[in-house]
């Protein structure tokens, strides 16, 4: 089983709907990280976070520590969020995980 | 211009060929990291290095190795390529952990190099 997992791996959605992607852990961490990677496969960290919820413009996250899960949402989604995205959990031991991340689609 | 920039961007070699990834920042950052992105599987580290003097291993580092020139330098070499180590390359930074622990803090990635071995 890996130790950080991801769903869905696929996701397409119409513009304008709102967008849960989810990110359950095995381990304890540090830190939760949510990247993005875009289609030409560069990689922008979105949040870390190690507690309670963040927000930025139209993404939201939020952690469970009890329940080792996280949750990326996307309010009023649009073409240009097309991406992978990625959940990265940080260790006491100096690893940082990546799960194999969720490729999301969304059409006009 | 980009704070974490590599090069070469794209490279395609053949197998028993030593090929040296450059990775150059300007953040500043003491933390440095190379990653590896197969497909279906998620980044993976290779070397990582806290300070000009710390190198540490990932946990995929059979196979490659690293100088980390100067705190704005880290590079990756590998000494004699073979076709599974043909995947994309992420270089990576960080500032020095806050108190919370390490990976608090935000990595930087490069843009990536795409190494095909033949």
């Amino acid at each position: 089983k890996n130790e950080v997992e991801q769903s869905p791996q696929n996701l397409t959605a119409q513009e304008g709907e709102f967008i849960t992607i989810n990110c359950s852990y095995s381990v304890g961490i540090s830190a939760l990280h949510w990247l993005q990677q875009h289609p030409g496969g560069g990689i922008v960290s979105l949040f870390m976070l190690s507690s309670g919820k963040k927000k930025h413009g139209r993404l939201i996250a939020t952690i469970n520590i009890q329940e080792k899960h996280s949750s990326l949402h996307i309010t009023a989604s649009h073409p240009r969020d097309s991406a992978v995205y990625i959940c990265a959990v940080g260790m006491f031991t100096d690893k940082l995980i990546f799960g194999t991340g969720t490729r999301l689609q969304v059409f006009p | 211009d980009a704070d974490v920039t590599q090069t070469p961007r794209n490279r395609i070699t053949k197998t028993g060929k030593r090929i040296m990834l450059e990775c150059s920042q300007t953040k500043g950052h003491d933390r440095m990291y190379w990653y590896r992105q197969d497909p279906g599987l998620g980044l993976r580290l290779i070397y990582y290095s806290f300070d000009v003097k710390d190198i540490n291993k990932g946990e995929i580092s059979d196979g490659y190795s690293v100088s980390r020139q100067a705190q704005a330098k880290f590079s990756l070499s590998l000494e004699s390529a073979i076709p599974n180590q043909t995947a994309l390359y992420f270089c990576a930074t960080s500032p020095r952990y806050r108190r919370e622990g390490p990976h608090t803090d935000t990595q930087y990635f490069g843009p990536g190099t795409r190494l095909t071995v033949l």
